[in-house]
């Protein structure tokens, strides 16, 4: 079944640690998308990417970085990991081949604590 | 910073009732409008969207657009206690791709 998956699921990690979270699509899907999640504030755009060679920031990029290794694959790293970056990280993906529309589809996230 | 607004809730509807959840939206180049479930814990789901001014029903939900007010709306007929969650209204960025969520309205439907 066409699906998106994050790892790790959870992740406790210091302050000033380096750390990445990966996110895989077999949606054969264009665009994907990283999100985080945070009591009373929403959902808040990271960083997207509508093709390999594409990469956009979002509302909230400063402290994060990305990678788009290939299609199927897109990566956030937190170089220097801060406690208000704790929350849930989301993946998306978007859009086939030629698609005008831009239904997007959620990976199961990623729980990070930084203590 | 473009705006999707949401009344938080909590939305409390007896089972069986018609839950009505709405969103305004404060860009006026969105093209694209969905309505996505998330449950405690869990990822955004899902469960509609809408293009074109009016109405778009699928099952027990129904979807209604109106550009020239800025405005989307969620409504689900027949409420379950399953139908207890958040729901996000999302709009895309101007004529892009990336989406602008709103905060959720958290509904409770009561046995």
């Amino acid at each position: 079944d066409a699906d998106v998956t994050q790892t790790p699921r959870n992740r406790i990690t210091k302050t000033g640690k380096r750390i990445m979270l990966e996110c895989s699509q077999t949606k054969g899907h264009d665009r994907m998308y990283w999100y985080r999640q945070d009591p009373g504030l929403g959902l808040r755009l990271i960083y997207y990417s509508f093709d390999v060679k594409d990469i956009n920031k979002g509302e909230i990029s400063d402290g994060y970085s990305v990678s788009r290794q290939a299609q199927a694959k897109f990566s956030l790293s937190l170089e220097s990991a801060i406690p208000n970056q704790t929350a849930l990280y989301f993946c998306a993906t978007s859009g086939g081949i030629g698609s005008r529309y831009n239904e997007q589809f959620f990976g199961p996230g990623t729980r990070l604590t930084v203590l | 910073q473009k705006e999707v607004e949401q009344n938080s809730g909590p939305l409390s509807v007896p089972e069986g009732a018609i839950a009505s959840l709405n969103c305004t939206y404060s860009d006026r180049g969105s093209q694209s409008f969905f309505w996505y479930r998330q449950y405690s814990g869990k990822s955004p789901e899902l469960i509609m969207s809408i293009y074109s001014n009016g109405d778009k029903e699928d099952g027990r939900f129904t979807a209604q657009l109106n550009k020239a007010s800025q405005y989307v709306s969620l409504l689900i007929r027949d409420s379950q206690p399953s139908d207890s969650a958040t729901y996000l209204c999302a709009v895309n960025i101007g004529a892009g791709y990336a989406l602008n969520f709103g905060k959720g309205t958290s509904l409770l439907v009561t046995p």
